[in-house]
């Protein structure tokens, strides 16, 4: 019964380096989100999908790419690393459009030197 | 644009009663959650308000004012273990699907 499931769980990378977090849930939920959250700013959306193949933007996409290719699959790029990308990422999926529940992954800590 | 508020801090003694308020401001509102989250873990679902009152779950209740723009958790009896942050989330309707705007967290100490 593994939920939703991020790899990986730390990294540390260099300034403008790249790297893809990856998000996996097995219950078949046709909703999937990226969140990061900052000591003071809570909880900010990246991107978000409505379903395979579709990606929309959030909050905050600026520095981040995402793609959908799988319903269950859900990844987000960073394509050149910044200092201020260091937060802790967190990936949810939701079941349904009216219920909206969030079920969130144990997150990534993402530090940027 | 989307705007939700509610305090950074509050401090209650354990076997007490608190409440933790949060007052929104955003479009395409369909209702209200509210969720735990303890150092270092992921957000856990408590509560979720579609419709004007109060729902009540076990120690926790949940309360909506969808004119005021206005929720509240309550925690009765407070426990040692209910220190955590409290996140206040509106729930959006977008055109194709729908997602959560959080409010910064109120984090809750539980003191002896």
């Amino acid at each position: 019964n593994a939920g939703v499931t991020q790899t990986p769980k730390f990294r540390v990378l260099k300034t403008g380096q790249s790297m893809t977090l990856l998000c996996a849930q097995d219950m078949n939920h046709e909703y999937m989100y990226w969140y990061r959250q900052d000591p003071g700013m809570g909880l900010r959306l990246i991107h978000y999908s409505v379903g395979e193949g579709t990606t929309a933007k959030g909050e905050v996409p600026d520095g981040y790419n995402v793609s959908r290719l799988k319903k269950q699959n859900f990844l987000l790029g960073l394509e050149s690393a910044a200092p201020s990308q260091t937060s802790v990422y967190f990936c949810a999926s939701s079941p349904d459009r009216r219920t909206g529940e969030l079920f969130f992954g144990e997150g990534s800590r993402l530090t940027v030197l | 644009g989307q705007n939700i508020d509610q305090p950074t801090e509050m401090t209650a003694t354990e076997g007490a009663i608190v409440q933790i308020n949060c007052t929104y401001q955003t479009s395409g509102f369909n209702g209200l959650f509210w969720y735990q989250q303890h150092a270092g873990e992921a957000p856990t679902f408590l509560s979720y308000n579609v419709l004007d009152g109060l729902e009540e779950k076990g120690r926790f209740s949940s309360f909506l004012s969808r004119s005021k723009g206005y929720s509240y958790l309550l925690l009765k009896e407070l426990q040692m273990k209910d220190s955590a942050s409290y996140l206040c989330a509106a729930h959006i309707l977008t055109g194709g699907g729908n997602k959560l705007t959080f409010g910064t967290g109120t984090q809750l100490k539980v003191e002896l």
